[in-house]
């Protein structure tokens, strides 16, 4: 079974800093990975994918993870934080198409950025 | 560009009554999932469907049913709410290399 565990359900950062989002996974499938981004009363929204091509994968925003096979890792990471930025983040694998492409979600990192 | 409707936006029910959640897609997606957003739980699959009349369970489908009698719609039912299904419903579809694109969303309160 595939799982996601993201450390940290909150996050704080001042505007200007690094932004980093953990995520670990398992999976018994070579993984798709994703990342998604909820803004407050929205749906989710595509931040990311890793879909088994280049390990450093770039995203909108200016968000991008780097896949890990050794470390199981996907981390999310941004260079400065803006205001705009918080939201809550979802790390998310994908099952394999047999199985229905199904998703399963970490619980999700609510991210602040003080000014 | 994928489009996903769901309705009703909002609704508060009583505990025992029916509910009925629709999500429409615009296109011919196969793949369509229905997930419930709880905090600290993530999002956490209900029931998916692969195609009209072919729909399997998720890891929390007990008191929920589904139904998908077009391509285009794929219902969500609770026979009989309980205050445990309050919660945001998601619905979306598969478009490209296992993405998953969501809709807006339906906020239930079961009383």
């Amino acid at each position: 079974a595939q799982s996601v565990t993201q450390l940290g359900s909150h996050v704080s950062v001042s505007e200007g800093a690094l932004v980093l989002l953990r995520c670990n996974y398992s999976s018994s499938v070579p993984p798709y990975l994703f990342w998604y981004v909820q803004y407050p009363n929205q749906g989710l929204q595509l931040l990311l994918k890793y879909t088994s091509a280049a390990t450093l994968v770039k995203g909108i925003n200016g968000f991008e993870a780097e896949f890990k096979k050794s470390e199981t890792s996907f981390h999310l990471t941004k260079p400065s934080a803006h205001m705009s930025d918080a939201a809550e983040y979802f790390c998310a694998v994908s099952d394999s198409e047999t199985s229905g492409s199904r998703l399963t979600f970490g619980e999700g990192t609510q991210l602040t950025v003080n000014p | 560009d994928a489009g996903i409707t769901q309705s009703p936006r909002h609704k508060v029910t009583e505990t025992g009554t029916p509910v009925t959640l629709r999500c429409h897609q615009t296109e011919n997606h196969r793949y369509m999932y229905w997930y419930r957003q709880d905090p600290g739980h993530g999002l956490r699959l209900i029931h998916y469907s692969y195609g009209v009349k072919d729909t399997d369970k998720g890891e929390v489908s007990d008191g929920y049913s589904v139904s998908r009698s077009k391509t285009e719609d794929f219902l969500l039912t609770l026979e009989s709410a309980t205050s445990s299904q309050t919660s945001v419903y998601f619905c979306a579809i598969r478009i490209a290399g296992n993405e998953q694109f969501f809709g807006p969303g339906t906020r239930l309160t079961v009383l």
